[in-house]
């Protein structure tokens, strides 16, 4: 595998259901993010580990909770969502997450629909 | 209030001409910024990026125009294929923090 990898692809939860998202990086890299796209929205950074200390987040509702193992996974841990949640999450990865090196690369992203 | 705006959602450009796309910042801390494009059913890829110390970066058919009096951005791509159809994101970054604007559609006509 290479670059970013991201699964589930498509994941359908109700509002009451617990699940996971997860992200690896092969790149080397030292910082990796959690991004959100809405539909007809810029995309909205949730949380930044750099180094797997938590370093940015963006007021993001506790119903969504962050896990960083390691440098290469990172982890999106989903509870009691609302329909209103359902957007396609992208993680991505930079070698530091500073100036030039902050170039970030991107996985596929997981939809995720909440019924 | 959207720190990075682009302002044009779609643009059509025929196979072959130059293809513009417009992006403008309000911060001015701002010193890295980078051209994402994104096809669909995947996540953006990175294009090429530009340095607040520069005013152009060129790789190969791509091009990036920094004017920071104006805290504007533009990416040229010429000449424009059909390949090239995608949704392309400006972005603006500043220590850890990287911005995103909304998305400009660009179709190539053949």
């Amino acid at each position: 595998e290479t670059g970013v990898t991201q699964t589930p692809r498509h994941l359908v939860m109700g509002m009451t259901n617990k699940k996971s998202l997860k992200c690896e990086q092969h790149l080397g890299h030292n910082a990796m993010y959690w991004y959100k796209q809405s539909a007809k929205k810029p995309l909205e950074l949730m949380f930044v580990y750099s180094l797997e200390e938590r370093v940015e987040n963006n007021s993001v509702p506790s119903r969504f909770s962050p896990e960083c193992p390691n440098s290469s996974h990172l982890f999106l841990h989903l509870h009691t969502l609302q329909p209103e949640d359902s957007a396609l999450y992208l993680c991505a990865s930079s070698s530091s997450g500073f100036g030039e090196a902050d170039t970030q690369y991107f996985g596929p992203g997981t939809r995720l629909t909440v019924l | 209030d959207q720190q990075v705006k682009q302002n044009s959602p779609s643009l059509s450009v025929q196979e072959g001409r130059i293809s513009i796309l417009n992006c403008d910042y309000t911060n001015s801390m701002f010193d890295y910024f980078l051209w994402y494009k994104k096809y669909p059913a995947e996540g953006p890829t990175f294009l090429i990026s530009i340095s607040s110390i520069k005013d152009k970066n060129e790789d190969g058919r791509f091009t990036v125009f920094l004017n920071k009096s104006a805290k504007h951005l533009s990416l040229h791509i010429v000449p424009s294929q059909p390949g090239d159809s995608a949704v392309y994101f400006c972005a603006a970054s500043a220590s850890r923090i990287t911005v995103f604007g909304k998305g400009t559609r660009l179709s190539v006509i053949a």
